[in-house]
């Protein structure tokens, strides 16, 4: 199975703050990775799809980037409604396979 | 709107068996395949199995296999997920979750939809 690794595993930061999410996997998985962002007791939201396209409804100051094995989810100027853990989820191949999360909070 | 909407989950001994139940509405469910992740209590999320749209397809995760086995009814709109041989380590919410299929470039980009999950404890 291809695994992936989140960095870091949790971040403080402040209102305002420019955020960057990193995710590597284990081999090359194209473009094939997803970001997702999960509120305690809520169900993961899509963010990001295609590593870089921006899912419907999301606001732009969440973005992507990457391809092959490296990738990164940047929230441009963080609000208080993005505290939350994010995820990232590789669909290349069977078994998907998530990053361990990072969590992020309010410094 | 889409909606899915898990039910089944209780506490089970080990050993023991349970089926959880996901139903969909709001869209073509016969369309799209279907999948399962859970979460254990303060843990990661964890892929658990998928099945094709027409059930002829499925794939899981190591940590099921042989022990998990996914299916669905497109004449009731529901997908099922039947777990035997619980152990402690199988506690977790559910999530049922629909693929994200986009049928001009007939590519999957993950999951769009989520149910709101469905807690299962195994203890004794």
């Amino acid at each position: 199975a291809i695994q992936m690794t989140q960095s870091p595993s949790s971040l403080s930061a402040s209102v305002g703050d420019r955020v960057t999410i990193t995710c590597r996997a284990s081999q090359g998985i194209t473009n094939d990775l997803g970001w997702y962002q999960q509120k305690p007791g809520k169900a993961p939201k899509l963010l990001i799809y295609a590593a870089s396209s921006l899912q419907s409804g999301v606001p732009s100051r969440f973005s992507g980037s990457g391809s092959g094995t490296d990738f990164t989810l940047t929230i441009s100027s963080l609000q208080p409604e993005d505290f939350a853990t994010y995820y990232c989820l590789q669909d290349y191949s069977y078994p998907w396979t998530f990053g361990q999360g990072t969590k992020v909070e309010i410094k | 709107q889409v909606q899915l909407v898990e039910s089944g989950g209780g506490v089970v001994q080990p050993g023991k068996s349970l089926r959880l139940s996901c139903a969909a509405s709001g869209f073509t469910f016969s369309r799209y395949a279907m999948h399962w992740v859970r979460q254990a209590p303060g843990k990661g999320l964890e892929w658990v199995a998928v099945i094709s749209y027409d059930g002829s397809n499925k794939y899981y995760a190591d940590s099921v296999k042989g022990r998990f086995t996914i299916s669905r009814d497109n004449s009731k709109n529901t997908l099922y997920l039947q777990m035997s041989s619980l152990r402690a380590e199988d506690t977790a919410v559910y999530y049922c979750g629909r693929d994200f299929y986009n049928f001009w470039s007939r590519n999957t980009y993950g999951l769009d939809y989520w149910g709101q999950g469905t807690l299962v404890t195994v203890s004794s």
